[in-house]
């Protein structure tokens, strides 16, 4: 069965600090698809990557960079030199054969000034 | 390109009644799902539409029906509501069929509260 775990319910950090954002998946498919959302106080979910399985190449954006571990099921997300607009919650998402797409619970993180 | 817009955004119903929720898509995606978001659950996948065919549902009772229309407008209706369906329901648009393919577009959401 398809399941996404976010461990940290809650981090707080101060500014200009790095923070990862942890996310394990399980499934049975070789096929899947993981995502990463930040859903802002204003509510609207952001889409942030998409990563499929057979890509395990990681991913720098700016401030933001994902680590995809197919051997240990782990999609990570880490905010470099944070800033105060990151508060928000961040969710990872998996897709696979299903055709659902389900999301891990959501790491709030507070960005301290 | 406007965004997702999803109306109303704010909504309350008494127990029993039903609601009739209103999403419109980003102009040329023809994929619509919707989520229903509580604090206890978290984001549940309720149903996807393509192309005005329901492609995929999630685990919710019968209660919960959408349609789409021939413009990718979408609608989702609740019947008989419970206490327990008081959340943020979220519309998402995507360029394309399997929308778990894809990055989704999402809009910011009704809030319905059930009392």
């Amino acid at each position: 069965a398809q399941k996404v775990t976010q461990a940290q319910t809650e981090i707080s950090v101060v500014e200009k600090e790095d923070v990862t954002l942890d996310c394990v998946y399980e499934t049975r498919d070789t096929t899947y698809y993981l995502f990463w959302y930040k859903q802002p106080p204003s509510g609207e979910l952001v889409f942030l990557i998409r990563r499929n399985s057979f890509d395990e190449q990681n991913e720098i954006s700016g401030r933001y960079s994902w680590n995809f571990q197919k051997s240990t099921s782990s999609f990570n997300f880490t905010i470099t030199a944070s800033q105060v607009v990151d508060s928000a919650v961040y969710f990872c998402a998996l897709s696979d054969g299903d055709d659902k797409i389900i999301f891990g619970k959501g790491t709030r993180l507070h960005i301290l000034p | 390109k406007a965004g997702v817009t999803q109306t109303p955004r704010y909504l309350i119903k008494t127990r029993g009644q039903q609601v009739t929720l209103s999403c419109s898509p980003i102009s040329g995606h023809r994929s619509v799902s919707w989520y229903q978001q509580t604090p206890g659950q978290g984001l549940q996948f309720l149903f996807e539409y393509f192309s005005e065919t329901q492609r995929n549902k999630g685990n919710f009772p019968g209660r919960f029906s959408g349609r789409q229309f021939s413009n990718s407008r979408s609608e989702m209706n609740v019947s008989t509501l419970e206490l327990g369906d008081s959340a943020l329901y979220l519309c998402a648009s995507s360029p394309e069929q399997f929308a778990r393919s894809y990055e989704q577009y999402f809009g910011p959401g009704t809030r319905l509260t059930v009392t």
